[in-house]
């Protein structure tokens, strides 16, 4: 099993939808949350992150970690075509040096459609 | 400013022949990062330097594979005696510090095929 579960889709939805990506971690020592945003033939960027568990907004983005479950979302609400790129969680414990232990999901590949 | 920046963006190279990769850090950067992405693999770490400190080579797939960095600046992710097994896409990423909330900042990556 791995230490980092992401399903990797393909998810279509039309346009306006409200997507929900998922993560499932098995590690209970990760405290740092990310989600990233990878384009086509590009590299990924930060989109998110969290610390421990909780909720954060950011414009229509909203991330939730529920640690208790090992479980972490990205909602995206009223989806844009231009959401379509794959999402990737990666998580990491916290403090100095973990950075170079980021554990990877697979990434959702999400294709919002017009 | 200027993002991380790779050379070349695309690699056709045939089976036995060694490759240079090229990575441009964001400027006063002082950690930088090589992975593999692969379809169905995900990111996988391979090397992991951080200021003068020994370079972490846990993540590297075999002694064909080799990285330096030189000035604390520009590395090179160097395959030598290439296989079809390692055509993927190299990503390099580069953050402020080894803290985990240091973002790590990609850059586009090299699509490597190897014939």
């Amino acid at each position: 099993q791995k230490e980092v579960e992401q399903d990797p889709g393909p998810l279509s939805v039309p346009e306006g939808a409200i997507v929900s990506l998922n993560c499932t971690y098995s590690n209970s020592a990760f405290q740092y949350f990310m989600w990233y945003r990878q384009y086509s033939r590009k590299g990924p960027e930060l989109l998110m992150y969290t610390y421990s568990s909780g909720n954060k907004e950011d414009g229509r983005f909203t991330a939730q970690v529920d640690k208790s479950s090992k479980y972490i979302s990205l909602f995206i609400r009223d989806s844009q075509p231009s959401d379509s790129a794959t999402y990737l969680c990666a998580m990491s414990g916290f403090g100095a040096g973990n950075n170079r232990k980021l554990i990877w999901g697979l990434g959702t590949s999400l294709a919002v459609n017009p | 400013g200027a993002g991380v920046s790779q050379s070349p963006s695309n690699k056709v190279t045939e089976k036995g022949k060694d490759v240079e990769l090229r990575c441009d850090p964001i400027s006063g950067h002082t950690a930088l990062y090589w992975y593999r992405q692969s379809l169905g693999q995900g990111l996988e770490f391979l090397i992991y330097f951080q200021g003068n400190s020994a370079p972490d080579k846990s993540g590297l797939p075999s002694d064909r594979f080799s990285a330096e960095r030189t000035g604390g600046s520009v590395s090179t992710l160097t395959i030598q005696r290439t296989q079809q097994e390692d055509s993927a896409v190299y990503l390099c990423a580069s953050s402020r510090a080894a803290e985990s909330t240091d973002t790590q900042y990609f850059g586009p990556g090299t699509r490597l095929t190897v014939l």
